[in-house]
């Protein structure tokens, strides 16, 4: 089973430029996450999608873009790349409703120099 | 609002002794609640969760985790550690009027020595 997969797994850019982070998912789940995992700050909701064709914005949006296509994919998008987006992003996955848990991804360490 | 508070970012413990990671949430419904585990340079995999069913959950590996409502905890303990446990553990929880939102404590960082 694939799960959640996410692409590229490694990254390095340069300040200013621009990438996509792919995550594609095989369950079926209605709900997907982009969070990003710094050292010392946990997880933080970067933006989600409760279906096919809607995203919002969750607690640390800025600088990143997302859409929402097809229902087994999440795209993240970096127009122009800062090395304060120096981090592990972690795409996940889950069903609707409150007691369901979500499943993750391997994480893209992305870093900008 | 929800939040989580994981207590002490960084455990250690030696092989063999008792593993407790603590967990605190804040809920103005009743929650779901949820313990991840991290290994090195990988995503993060559920071990348990709480769901209203029993107030003792046992999940994956020898863990299981309590909620007690009074204490607005759920703690994660292993009666004995072994040297394949270390990683970082995170607690989270669902209780929000939209049933989309999972937040996440900070993670404890689990060291186990030989």
């Amino acid at each position: 089973n694939a799960g959640v997969t996410q692409t590229p797994k490694f990254r390095v850019l340069k300040t200013g430029q621009s990438m996509t982070l792919l995550c594609a998912q095989d369950m079926n789940h209605e709900y997907m996450y982009w969070y990003r995992q710094d050292p010392g700050m946990g997880l933080r909701l970067i933006h989600y999608s409760v279906g096919e064709g809607t995203t919002a914005k969750g607690e640390v949006p800025d600088g990143y873009n997302v859409s929402r296509l097809k229902k087994q994919n999440f795209l993240l998008g970096l127009e122009s790349a800062a090395p304060s987006q120096t981090s592990v992003y972690f795409c996940a996955s889950r069903y609707t409703g409150r007691n369901t848990e979500a499943f993750f991804g391997q994480g893209t360490r992305l870093t900008v120099v | 609002a929800q939040s989580v508070t994981q207590l002490g970012s960084h455990v250690s413990v030696s092989e063999g002794a008792l593993v407790l990671l603590r967990c605190n949430y804040s809920s103005s419904v009743p929650p779901y609640l949820f313990w991840y585990v991290q290994y090195p340079n990988q995503g993060l995999q559920l071990l348990l969760k709480y769901t209203s069913a029993a107030t003792l959950v046992k999940g994956i590996n020898g863990f299981e985790a309590e909620f007690k409502k009074s204490e607005t905890s759920f703690h994660l303990t292993k009666p004995s550690a072994h040297m394949s446990d270390a990683a970082e553990y995170f607690c989270a929880v669902n209780s929000g009027g939209s049933n989309y939102k999972l937040t996440f404590g900070k993670g404890t960082l689990l060291t186990v020595n030989p």
